[in-house]
């Protein structure tokens, strides 16, 4: 099994600029999650969703974030205008139906300068 | 207060030490208690996986959890190099809900 896929793994972009994160979940999987992590405030949960309806998005910070899961296969998060604040390791992450294991992506790396 | 606290570290003993890691938690609904393991530009991997109060053991790890104290531990016995990581607790009150992670403690193993 490829585990989950993330992409770009590295994105340096200036500020204003729109940024779209893309994840494949596992073959199977029906739960998505993605995450972001940064020194201060450790893994903090965004949004996920089940059978590609979004569950909980009350951890997406503003408006200017966006996520969306078009298929079981496919989902991103979108960044428009992106800020520096918004500088932050994002991860994407999903599980099955027992919801025992949740997997993690490698990441996208991003910076806004 | 935050869900959930863990000392940031960096906590660093020698190979061979008993290792304990520990988390606190506010929210009494929490039953699904998590450990994960990172390494430095990786993703977290899921290394202990917990229902209520209890222990449960696999090969050098141990998880216990305390539910009337808020309280969770991750032992790790015979330390090596290959475990100097962050080791990150995480919780939910649901299997299938997004997790609630603490910062994480910076584990370092003295060869």
């Amino acid at each position: 099994d490829a585990g989950v896929i993330q992409s770009p793994r590295h994105e340096v972009t200036e500020m204003g600029q729109e940024v779209t994160l893309r994840c494949k979940p596992i073959s199977g999987h029906n739960s998505l999650f993605w995450y972001r992590q940064t020194m201060m405030r450790g893994l903090e949960l965004l949004i996920y969703f089940n059978n590609n309806v979004p569950i909980d998005d009350s951890g997406m910070p503003e408006d200017r974030f966006s996520a969306k899961m078009p298929n079981a296969s496919f989902s991103t998060l979108k960044i428009q205008p992106s800020e520096p604040r918004d500088s932050a390791v994002y991860f994407c992450a999903s599980t099955g139906q027992a919801g025992n294991t949740i997997y993690f992506g490698e990441g996208s790396w991003l910076t806004v300068v | 207060q935050k869900e959930v606290e863990q000392d940031p570290g960096p906590l660093s003993v020698p190979e061979g030490a008993i290792v304990s890691l520990n988390c606190t938690y506010s929210n009494s609904a929490f039953q699904y208690f998590m450990w994960y393991r990172q390494y430095s530009r990786k993703g977290p991997e899921l290394l202990m996986y917990t229902y209520s109060s209890g222990n449960k053991e696999d090969g050098r790890f141990t998880a216990q959890v305390d539910k009337s104290s808020k309280y969770i531990s991750l032992f790790i016995r015979d330390s090596q190099p290959s475990d100097s990581a962050t080791y990150l607790c995480a919780m939910s009150p649901l299997s299938a809900d997004g997790l609630t992670f603490g910062k994480g403690t910076h584990l370092i193993i003295q060869p």
